[in-house]
């Protein structure tokens, strides 16, 4: 059964430090892994998508990478602003139950002007 | 583009009523997946449907709970006889297939009294 984890639970930054978020999962099988965005109250915005043969994404900002032997992905956020105050969530898509994606808990980020 | 639409956006219901919770996918899109975040924990996948077929439905509560995309029209989740516990955030994402990237809706919040 796929497990996943994000760590740390709450992250705290001032403005303008980098971000780095983790996520891992147990099983390697995925067929992608997306990132989302969550503020409170609101539905999910997706951040980026990486595909299972793809090592990493890149949009603006933001960067994921993906290392599937070791069941790891990482968003890197550079240069913090106070907007990027959200839940991040990561979730895997599993090979052999496709459109099934399974949920990280989340990382609660707070940046600090 | 119109993004993922859900409606209603909150929905009030007493104990042992019905709740019918729409969404409507992105165009283009032929492929329904729902998600349920109970307070205090993460997304759980529901169910997963095309037009007219239910492809996953292995996150579905056994009893009260159904889901449909029927040809013309959008899915419907529906909870028969609600209790306290179905309280949560519902949230329906949408793809063009089941590999692609998912997007969201803004979710439907029950509230069961």
């Amino acid at each position: 059964k796929q497990e996943v984890t994000q760590i740390p639970a709450a992250l705290s930054v001032p403005e303008g430090e980098n971000l780095v978020l983790n996520c891992s999962f147990t099983d390697s099988a995925i067929y992608n892994l997306q990132w989302f965005r969550q503020d409170p109250g609101k539905g999910l915005t997706s951040l980026l998508l990486i595909q299972s043969s793809q090592r990493e994404q890149t949009s603006g900002r933001l960067n994921a990478s993906l290392d599937k032997s070791s069941g790891r992905s990482t968003l890197y956020i550079a240069a913090s602003q106070p907007g990027d105050s959200a839940t991040y969530l990561c979730a895997a898509g599993k090979a052999d139950s496709w459109g099934k994606l399974q949920f990280g808990a989340g990382t609660q980020v707070v940046v600090t002007p | 583009n119109a993004g993922v639409m859900q409606n209603p956006r909150h929905l009030v219901r007493r104990r042992g009523q019905e709740a019918r919770l729409r969404c409507s996918p992105m165009k283009g899109h032929s492929h329904v997946y729902w998600y349920r975040q109970l307070p205090e924990e993460g997304l759980k996948f529901m169910v997963y449907l095309q037009k007219e077929n239910i492809i996953d439905e292995s996150g579905m509560p056994k009893e009260r709970f159904s889901a449909e995309f029927p040809k013309e029209g959008p899915s419907i989740l529906r909870i028969q006889q609600v209790v306290r516990g179905d309280s949560a955030a519902y949230f329906c994402a949408s793809s063009p297939n089941g590999r692609y990237e998912q997007y969201f809706g803004p979710g439907t919040r029950l509230t069961v009294t």
